[in-house]
């Protein structure tokens, strides 16, 4: 069965400094995988998504995250975070029917 | 584009009530999820339709829950009765086509439920 572990509960960041949000799947076959943000009140926006191919995928709003088979991960980094940032961060691993799994979330606080 | 639209944005009823959603997808999607997303957790799927058929309902709870896209676009979503435990933001997304993950699932607004 198909499932995502985001081991963060709340991760706090000063302004300016880099980011790296976790992520640990489960899934048989080869993972579709995503990153959504989530802000408050807000729909999920999709940052980026990992099919096949290069396993550092870049995204929107300077993320990227780099795909590891060896380890089930798929975490998601940005090299200097904005106060805009702060938000909640859901990995989701997508199967063939198109179906989502997503993770419990992680919630981003940025500090100026 | 227009995006996916939901309608209401919240909604407060008692325990025991009943309660309907609405979800307009973007245009042209054949595919579309609604989702339960209670605070503090990732979204659940509750049920996927291609078109007007069900694909996925495994995780809806059809003794309270049902759901609808009788002409393929549009879909309803409703609670009968509510219970405390319902109390969750429910989410509605569109995608492409069935069967390819390679296809984005864009998301609504959300409706928050509050049930007292």
């Amino acid at each position: 069965a198909q499932s995502v572990t985001q081991p963060d509960i709340h991760i706090t960041v000063s302004e300016g400094a880099s980011l790296e949000l976790r992520c640990n799947y489960s899934y048989g076959a080869t993972p579709y995988l995503f990153w959504y943000v989530q802000s408050p009140g807000q729909g999920l926006q999709l940052l980026l998504k990992y099919f096949s191919g290069d396993t550092l995928v870049q995204g929107i709003k300077g993320f990227e995250a780099e795909f590891k088979r060896s380890q089930s991960s798929f975490n998601l980094r940005k090299p200097s975070v904005h106060w805009s940032d702060a938000a909640e961060y859901f990995c989701a691993v997508g199967n063939t029917g198109n179906q989502f799994y997503f993770g419990t979330g992680t919630s981003l606080t940025v500090i100026p | 584009e227009a995006g996916v639209a939901q309608s209401p944005r919240y909604k407060i009823i008692e325990k025991r009530q009943s309660v309907a959603f609405w979800c307009n997808p973007i245009s042209g999607h054949a595919t579309l999820y609604w989702y339960q997303q209670i605070l503090g957790q990732g979204p659940k799927l509750l049920i996927q339709f291609q078109n007007n058929g069900v694909v996925d309902d495994s995780q809806l709870p059809k003794d309270r829950f049902s759901a609808e896209r009788l002409k393929g676009v549009d879909s309803t979503l409703k609670i009968q009765p509510a219970k405390l435990e319902d109390s969750a933001v429910y989410l509605c997304a569109s995608s492409l086509v069935y069967g390819s993950a390679y296809n984005e699932q864009f998301f609504g607004p959300g409706t928050r439920l509050t049930v007292l």
